[in-house]
């Protein structure tokens, strides 16, 4: 069965410290990748997405992502966090139905 | 542009009760799907269709139904209400270009049921 997981359920990071969220998908088909962010109280908002070519994805708000075929991965990262970046982020992979298959979420705080 | 709209965003209802969740987009999308959200648990899908008049089960479909008379619209409906059914659900709507697929997700509803 396809499935997507991420390896940290909350982490917790001072302003200006580097992010990199993991992210491991068992599939085999071709991949679509995807992150997305959930502000508190907000839907769900695309981060970035991999479809092909270029393995490192840039998305919005200075995230960018690498896929890692040999490992399965797609792990998210951010050089520098903001306050702002206080949220949910799920990682999710599309199904062999067009449906999307996600991670449980990784919380992230980050102190002021 | 509206894409995908769910109504209502809350919605408290007493165990035994139905209710139907609408969710309408307007982007001409093939494939749209309902997702609920719990704690510590992700999204997990409870049914999709990949066009009208076509729908199929997700990973938690017990105590819901679907069905895809339409393209823009995908209602949701809980036939009789139970506590474990208080959730967060959250419709989505996607289109396949090429091999690229891209989900939209609505603003969600909020459900207690007491």
């Amino acid at each position: 069965a396809q499935s997507v997981s991420q390896h940290n359920h909350h982490v917790i990071l001072s302003e200006a410290a580097s992010l990199e969220l993991g992210c491991n998908y068992s599939y085999g088909g071709t991949v679509n990748l995807f992150w997305y962010v959930q502000y508190p109280g907000q839907h769900l908002q695309l981060l970035l997405k991999y479809f092909s070519g270029d393995p490192l994805v840039k998305g919005i708000k200075g995230f960018e992502a690498e896929f890692i075929k040999s490992k399965f991965s797609f792990n998210l990262r951010k050089p520098s966090v903001q306050w702002s970046d206080t949220a949910e982020y799920f990682c999710a992979v599309k199904g062999s139905q067009g449906n999307l298959i996600f991670g449980k979420g990784t919380k992230l705080s980050v102190k002021p | 542009n509206a894409g995908v709209t769910q109504t209502p965003k809350f919605q408290v209802l007493k165990t035994g009760q139905s209710m139907t969740l609408q969710c309408a987009q307007d982007m001409n999308h093939e494939y749209m799907s309902w997702y609920r959200q719990d704690p510590g648990m992700g999204l997990r899908l409870i049914h999709y269709s990949v066009g009208a008049g076509i729908t199929d089960q997700g990973e938690v479909p017990n105590g819901y139904n679907v069905s895809r008379s339409t393209t823009e619209d995908f209602p949701l409906r809980l036939l009789s209400a139970a506590p474990s059914q208080t959730s967060v659900y959250f419709c989505a709507s996607s289109y396949r270009r090429g091999g690229l697929h891209e989900a939209f997700f609505g603003q969600g509803t909020r459900l207690t049921v007491v």
